[in-house]
């Protein structure tokens, strides 16, 4: 039981570059959730999906897109990368209609840094 | 809007005392709270969650302590311990969604 997962742990990339954030987990959780996680500030939400097939916008959505391949996987994609996309990744999720609450299970992270 | 505040400074602690980091809140009246512990380089970790009718929990040394009135939670860690020594965030619910405190350092010194 890996618990959430997620690749690659370290990535530099130019401006103008794209990449693939990959998330999974092995919870069966129906909600997934992908943060940004800046120097003195709290987590900020970039995206969420409630459920397969569904994704709806967080506080800070802009220059990414999602994708929620099936229930275990969750994708994010940064389509041109600028230096402000500097920063760490998490992708957690959580089992919010069983139980009500949305205690949510994190990642370990990718440190991602855009020149 | 909702906002979400800990103390940005670090806590330092001597071995053995009690350890209180304070959240507090405006702007909303969460249903619940939680905390969560993070380490150096790693997601952060659910400790425990209190409800907006609880006015504590308890989990082996951890307290967390939840004042709707004033809008404040407060997390005790007794007996601590150099391993206690992380950043400790609190989270609370809106909207399908969780606001996410920035954090307070805990130095546990020996």
């Amino acid at each position: 039981n890996a618990g959430v997962t997620q690749t690659p742990k370290f990535q530099v990339l130019k401006t103008g570059q794209s990449m693939t954030l990959q998330c999974a987990q092995d919870m069966n959780h129906n909600s997934m959730y992908w943060y940004r996680q800046d120097p003195g500030m709290g987590l900020r939400l970039i995206y969420y999906s409630a459920s397969e097939g569904t994704t709806d916008k967080g506080e800070v959505p802009n220059g990414y897109n999602v994708s929620r391949l099936n229930k275990r996987e969750f994708s994010l994609r940064l389509e041109s990368a600028a230096p402000s996309q500097t920063s760490v990744y998490f992708c957690a999720s959580s089992d919010r209609e069983r139980t009500s609450t949305d205690t949510q299970y994190f990642g370990p992270g990718t440190r991602l840094t855009v020149l | 809007s909702q906002k979400i505040e800990q103390n940005s400074e670090a806590l330092n602690i001597q071995e053995g005392k009690t350890a209180t980091l304070t959240c507090n809140y405006t702007n909303y009246s969460p249903a619940y709270l939680q905390w969560y512990r993070q380490d150096p380089g790693r997601g952060p970790v659910f400790l425990l969650l209190i409800r907006e009718n609880e006015k504590e929990k308890r989990k082996e040394r951890l307290k967390v302590t939840f004042d709707t009135t004033l809008k404040q939670s407060l997390f005790h860690i007794t007996a601590s311990q150099p391993a206690d020594s992380a950043t400790y965030l609190c989270a609370f619910d809106s909207n399908y969604q969780l606001i996410w405190g920035a954090g307070t350092k805990l130095i546990i010194k020996p």
